[in-house]
């Protein structure tokens, strides 16, 4: 069936450089995607989101890219701190009423000092 | 801030018993959701509410039910806990109004034990 998934569960980086996390997904009617951050013991939160009619968002640190051709999404961090180690989920709204989000299985970051 | 609580963050119970799972948000939001989390499965999604008193089953109902009385409050009643619920538990909202109307806004989690 179709779903959203992760290239890569972990992601191992060294502080200071830039992290990218990638995410498939494969329902062409999604109109809306979030990336969220999972701190260990903790519920997620969210960090950015995008709609299907932008390619590219900023916030503070993060840039989230849309290709919707080829149906990635990625999330890149910039200047990575240990503090960004978390388990990070991407989730799209497949057009569905309610604001129902079907969520990927999540990518392991750890930042190393 | 959207501040979405709930009320236990660790919770032991035994098997058979019945279980309550409350979750409350203070931005008025119209939709609210439980999720269920376990490793390699990522979130599922077990029951949501678009309104006060009405519900819709999510991809894993069995063994759950919901209660929304209040607008703020969103319950999830375990009936006979069994040890294949150990989890952790997930409660969300969001608002169908405004841009960025389907962001889900989560508590922290209740991790709960069934022995």
């Amino acid at each position: 069936g179709e779903s959203v998934g992760l290239h890569l569960p972990t992601l191992s980086v060294q502080e200071g450089d830039n992290s990218i996390i990638n995410c498939a997904y494969s329902n062409s009617a999604s109109d809306y995607f979030i990336w969220y951050k999972q701190e260990s013991g903790k519920g997620p939160q969210f960090i950015i989101d995008i709609r299907s009619n932008m390619d590219k968002r900023q916030g503070q640190r993060v840039t989230v890219l849309l290709n919707k051709t080829v149906k990635h999404l990625s999330l890149q961090i910039a200047a990575t701190q240990p503090g960004d180690s978390a388990v990070y989920f991407c989730a799209e709204n497949r057009g569905t009423s309610y604001g129902k989000l079907t969520f990927g299985q999540g990518t392991i970051l750890t930042v190393h000092p | 801030d959207v501040k979405v609580t709930q009320s236990s963050r660790y919770l032991v119970k035994r098997t058979g018993e019945k279980v309550f799972l409350e979750c409350v948000q203070d931005m008025d939001h119209e939709n609210m959701f439980w999720y269920r989390q376990d490793p390699g499965l990522g979130l599922r999604l077990i029951y949501f509410s678009y309104d006060v008193k009405m519900k819709e089953k999510g991809d894993i109902p069995e063994g759950y039910s919901v209660s929304r009385e209040k607008k703020e409050r969103f319950s999830l009643i375990l009936e006979s806990a069994s040890t294949n619920q150990t989890s952790m538990y997930l409660c969300a909202s969001s608002s169908p109004q405004g841009e960025g109307t389907d962001t889900q806004y989560f508590g922290p989690g209740t991790r709960l034990t069934v022995l």
